[in-house]
């Protein structure tokens, strides 16, 4: 599967920890995007990336949010001290600028459940 | 920001009919506007696109319409079929070569397609 995959799918935590989410992009896409979805409406954006460098945030990611790429491929999304509002779907997005209009493609996602 | 309107929340036809959701944006700016498809549980997909230079573009039972004055557009799917059964985004962003781009979406229409 050549697609953003997502890790992991699932994730259900208590109140008050910190979660960690990983996400893959398509090889060679060099923007990768976060983005949350609750029940019932559109995602959400949180910030995104081009190459290693984050080059915007969403006023959505509050300081217990924090989002990494390292080495300009995969990318991290943590949450400290997880609260029930954070549950959600945390979708993952890429795109390549060689691609017309840079289509984001959309990983599975990952469910959160704060309890 | 921009802001983006969907119309209806949700869409119940008889298959073999005709489907029409609409969407208005704020920022007139915003130059992409594409749709998304997603069943239960799975990833959004691009269905089809539409650049602001451009009033309408079709593929296949599924064509869209944008009207730039008014800052609305429409997706329209022809010919229903059980499996268009699904939730459907409007997104739009301000897009340029060179950089990338966030997309603000819709509520979503959750469309029914009944036999």
């Amino acid at each position: 599967d050549t697609g953003v995959s997502q890790d992991p799918r699932h994730k259900i935590t208590k109140r008050g920890q910190n979660v960690t989410f990983r996400c893959d992009p398509i090889s060679e896409h060099n923007r990768l995007y976060w983005y949350r979805q609750t029940l019932g409406q559109g995602p959400e954006f949180l910030t995104y990336f081009q190459n290693e460098a984050q080059l915007e945030k969403s006023r959505l990611l509050s300081d217990r949010f924090s989002a990494e790429r390292p080495k300009g491929s995969f990318s991290t999304l943590e949450i400290q001290r997880t609260e029930q509002g954070d549950s959600a779907m945390y979708l993952c997005a890429s795109s390549s600028p060689r691609d017309y209009q840079e289509t984001q493609y959309f990983g599975p996602g990952t469910r959160l459940l704060v309890l | 920001g921009e802001n983006v309107e969907q119309h209806p929340s949700t869409l119940s036809v008889q298959e073999g009919d005709s489907a029409v959701i609409k969407c208005t944006y704020s920022d007139s700016a915003s130059n992409y506007f594409p749709w998304y498809k997603q069943e239960l549980g799975k990833r959004p997909q691009l269905i089809i696109d539409i650049r602001s230079n451009v009033g309408e573009k079709k593929d296949q039972r599924i064509a869209v319409t944008l009207n730039k004055t008014a800052k609305h557009f429409s997706l329209h799917i022809t010919e229903t079929q059980p499996e268009d059964s699904a939730v459907y985004f409007c997104a739009a962003s301000t897009w340029n070569t060179g950089t990338a781009s966030k997309l603000t979406f819709g509520t979503g229409t959750r469309l029914q397609v009944t036999l």
